[in-house]
């Protein structure tokens, strides 16, 4: 049964840091590996796909890299805002479903 | 345009009552899930359907039931309400392993 963890579990730094949010699965039979933003309240919003042939992927200040073999991610935010607070979810894709970590609840102080 | 819409997006009831939220994707996506967000935010898969066809029910109570009467909707329908079925239900769609959420319906039984 596939597991994904993420840590830490909740995250607060200043403004204008350079930060790593990990995310890690037991099983390594993975379609690819998705990174999520969550505002309180409201959806998920799309951040990061990773396929399982790929190592990394980037969008902005945001770059995401998986090491299948080892299940690792990690999702690296550069010169980070306040408007970067948020819940951030990584997510495995196995046949027909998404399995999620618990989160990582990221607060930017300004 | 809305890619996952559901409704509603707030939802308080009594016990014992008898309740449906709505999904819709105008993706063209084949796969087309419902998670629930317990109150510790974490996301777990309740079903998934392709093509109209149910392919996972992970261990939901039977008074859960989706009906998907196309590709483009997947519904759910809640029986006899509980209180612990108070949570944020998610529809979801996929293609290719990449998911899109809806905004989650706010579901409070009281």
């Amino acid at each position: 049964k596939q597991e994904v963890t993420q840590i830490p579990a909740a995250l607060s730094v200043p403004e204008g840091e350079n930060l790593v949010l990990n995310c890690s699965f037991t099983d390594s039979a993975i379609y690819n590996l998705q990174w999520f933003r969550q505002d309180p309240g409201k959806g998920l919003t799309s951040l990061l796909l990773i396929q399982s042939s790929q190592r990394e992927q980037t969008s902005g200040r945001l770059n995401a890299s998986l090491d299948k073999s080892s299940g690792r991610s990690t999702l690296y935010i550069a010169a980070s805002q306040p408007g970067d607070s948020a819940t951030y979810l990584c997510a495995v894709s196995q046949p027909q479903k998404l399995v999620f970590g618990q989160g990582t609840r990221l607060t930017i102080n300004p | 345009d809305t890619a996952v819409s559901q409704t509603p997006k707030y939802l308080v009831t009594q016990m014992g009552n008898d309740k449906s939220i709505k999904c819709e994707q105008n993706l063209g996506h084949d796969t087309m899930y419902w998670y629930k967000q317990d109150s510790k935010k974490f996301l777990k898969i309740m079903f998934s359907y392709n093509n109209k066809e149910l392919i996972i029910n992970e261990t939901v109570p039977n008074r859960f039931s989706p009906k998907s009467p196309d590709k483009a909707h997947l519904n759910l329908h809640i029986n006899s309400l509980e209180l612990g079925d108070s949570a944020v239900y998610f529809c979801a769609s996929s293609q290719g392993g990449t998911g899109s959420f809806g905004q989650g319906t706010r579901l409070t039984v009281v």
